[in-house]
């Protein structure tokens, strides 16, 4: 089955930038579907960053489109999440996530990493 | 402060319906497809509806969804211990041009 795995430091120094990747394995990320970014501060709600196509045609969360970037790479199945001048704000569990199919403004995840955690501290 | 409000928390016996609400605007549930996630504790978020009243494979029929006007709700009969979970709301809105989701919904279970 499909499966998705993020992976990158557990902890970032303020003012550094984020780094994470999403491994996809049992599906091809060239075949389709959206591909993003979802995040979890410690006890609060969720929050979208972001959603990459194969084709690099992108969706970013206004509010965070300024330091966002997510690119995805093909060859090795995978996408990443760049998130730049990080500070304590930005602590939170971070899931990659597949929209599932759906039309232009119809948005849901159906298929969800287990998350890994980033903390923002010095 | 979430785009879309949902209530704290709800609770009901075991055997029993809860019914969880969440409220938009014209701008979000008014006019697109809302979905409905159930996350249990330390793990991730789990798609239980989408495009307002749609399961997915290998989710019972014990959850519903609806829709009505600017607001949306995602009903539970047959309550479980094992339903016990944090359950939020999402859709995209088109003011915003943004993914919003509720604050969340804890259920208990008494």
């Amino acid at each position: 089955q499909v499966q998705l795995q993020e992976s990158g430091p557990g902890l970032v120094k303020p003012s550094e930038t984020l780094s994470l990747t999403c491994a996809v394995s049992g599906y091809s990320i060239s075949s389709g579907y959206y591909w993003g970014w979802i995040r979890q501060p410690p006890g609060k709600g969720l929050e979208w960053i972001g959603s990459i196509y194969h084709s690099g045609s992108t969706y970013y969360n206004p509010s965070l489109k300024s330091r966002v970037t997510i690119s995805v790479d093909t060859s090795k199945n995978q996408f990443s999440l760049k998130l730049s001048s990080v500070t304590a704000a930005d602590t939170a569990v971070y899931y990659c996530a597949r929209r599932g199919v759906a039309a232009a403004d119809d948005w849901y995840f159906d298929l969800w990493g287990r998350g890994t955690l980033v903390t923002v501290s010095s | 402060q979430s785009v879309l409000t949902q209530p704290p928390s709800v609770s009901a016996a075991p055997g029993q319906k809860v019914t969880i609400s969440c409220s938009g605007s014209s701008s979000n549930i008014g006019n697109n497809y809302v979905s409905w996630y159930q996350q249990l504790p330390g793990t991730a978020p789990k798609l239980l509806i989408y495009e307002n009243n749609k399961r997915p494979s290998g989710i019972p029929d014990r959850f519903s969804g609806s829709k009505s006007g600017t607001s949306a709700t995602l009903g539970i009969t047959g309550l479980q211990t094992g339903d016990e979970a944090d359950y939020y709301c999402g859709t995209w809105d088109s003011s915003l041009s943004d993914v919003v989701f509720g604050g969340g919904t804890k259920l208990t279970v008494l």
